[in-house]
């Protein structure tokens, strides 16, 4: 069984880092491309990052280019944001998925807020 | 950016019947290999969303094939056949042809 298991979240002042995890098991986790995407509340879903399987090519969205970073360890299983220089607007549920958006984790609660 | 509109943003429908959402995109997501990077979501109340079409037209395992998807280039509509209640919740396009990837805004089903 495919899974996916985020950690990591919390509340956090503005202007602080964080780094979510994501650990995989049940498929070839080095095999595929892998993306955050996060959800404010009560808002629709916002694409963020994706790393190849690999780690050759990374790409952000705007609103988060430079702040924050995915990356991955395949001989952990293991998916990463580093999130740097938070802002309010950060305040979301933060989910990892699969390549074509095939597998969820239960996702991780960010809240930015002094 | 890509910009993918989704109509309606909200959908009533009693069970059993049929319904379409429409997902519009800014610009062809035909990708240089062939393949058309639009793909279906379900999120329902409370839950991580789910894949219920991929690559345009392709039923993700497990999924009733009441769901169905069509459409190229700019147009792609995902169709509905026979509303059941545990279809409720919002639905999203995503496309992954064009970095940055984005969603369309979510269309919400809700009984009438």
């Amino acid at each position: 069984e495919v899974q996916l298991v985020e950690s990591g979240g919390g509340l956090v002042q503005p202007g602080s880092s964080l780094k979510l995890s994501c650990v995989a098991s049940g498929f070839t986790f080095s095999s595929y491309n892998m993306h955050w995407i996060r959800q404010a509340p009560k808002k629709g879903l916002e694409w963020i990052a994706l790393i190849y399987y690999d780690s050759s090519n990374k790409y952000y969205a705007d609103s988060v280019k430079g702040r924050f970073t995915i990356s991955r360890d395949n001989s952990k299983n293991t998916l990463y944001l580093e999130m740097n220089s938070l802002r309010s607007e950060d305040t979301a549920m933060y989910y990892c998925a699969g390549p074509y958006f095939d597998y969820w984790g239960q996702g991780v609660m960010v809240t930015v807020s002094s | 950016d890509v910009v993918l509109t989704q109509t309606p943003p909200t959908l009533s429908a009693t069970i059993g019947q049929s319904v379409s959402i429409s997902c519009r995109s800014s610009q062809s997501l035909l990708h240089s290999n062939g393949n058309t990077y639009l793909h279906w979501l379900l999120q329902r109340p409370g839950q991580s969303p789910q894949l219920l079409i991929y690559l345009v037209s392709r039923l993700e395992s497990g999924v009733p094939n009441r769901f169905s998807g069509s459409g190229s280039g700019t147009d792609f509509t995902l169709k509905i056949s026979g509303v059941e209640a545990e279809d409720l919740g919002v639905y999203y396009c995503v496309q992954g042809t064009h970095a940055p990837y984005t969603f369309g805004a979510g269309t919400k089903l809700e009984l009438k």
